[in-house]
């Protein structure tokens, strides 16, 4: 089976920086995904991990320690826009095929 | 073109209507897939198309059936669905689903579906 555990909400204000954790237990790990969803609005890709380490990618990093079965997700200089559900997803290596799983997300609230 | 299509946006639909949701990618991707997903609750995976051919069915019931009638295209056919199956059905592709190979999937805007 497999377990992916984030945070539910989260608040945060402006300007500021925020982590979101997840943790995970899988059998077949093939690599983490981190996705910004707005309400209504289809999952949007912002990064890949399958080495342990840290990805940097613009406002947006992301963490991976496959031995901890453990990820974050840095957002910096936070804006109003970024208001949204960020979901980590494992994809995990079953029967034969990869499989793209989800956590239950992360809702975050940025605050002028 | 870097997107998946999906029609219609919406739809309603009665519990003894057929009806067809379609996704549509022009960017080569040889694996697709169906996700559902309810309100403030994570896509659950549905159906995997590798190829063309129907690679993953997550014990969906028979009242959803998958079509994938060339590369670019992916269907799901709806008949005597229930209230309960209302949500947002989400397509997304990916480039390949080789197990060495792993892409980031690109995922349609959805389809938001009512059941009466």
């Amino acid at each position: 089976g497999q377990n992916i555990d984030q945070p539910t909400e989260m608040t945060a204000t402006e300007g500021a920086i925020v982590q979101i954790n997840c943790t995970y237990q899988t059998s077949g790990f093939n690599g983490l995904f981190w996705y910004q969803q707005h309400a209504g609005e289809a999952p949007t890709f912002l990064s890949y991990n399958v080495l342990d380490g840290l990805e940097e990618k613009g406002r947006f990093s992301s963490f991976l320690s496959r031995s901890k079965g453990y990820s974050y997700l840095l957002l910096k200089e936070l804006q109003m826009k970024d208001s949204a559900s960020y979901l980590c997803a494992v994809l995990m290596f079953s029967g034969g095929y990869n499989k793209l799983i989800f956590g239950a997300g992360t809702r975050l609230a940025v605050h002028p | 073109d870097t997107e998946v299509t999906q029609t219609p946006k919406h739809l309603v639909m009665g519990m003894t209507n057929k009806k067809s949701l379609k996704c549509e990618q022009h960017m080569g991707h040889r694996a697709m897939y169906w996700y559902k997903q309810k309100a403030k609750k994570p896509p659950e995976l549905m159906f995997v198309y590798s190829y063309e051919k129907l690679s993953i069915n997550e014990s969906v019931p028979s009242r959803f059936s998958p079509e994938c009638p060339n590369s670019s295209l992916l269907n799901l056919h709806l008949h005597a669905l229930q209230p309960e199956d209302s949500a947002l059905y989400l397509c997304a592709s990916s480039q390949d689903f080789d197990r060495n190979r792993n892409y980031g999937y690109t995922f349609g805007s959805g389809t938001r579906l009512t059941v009466v």
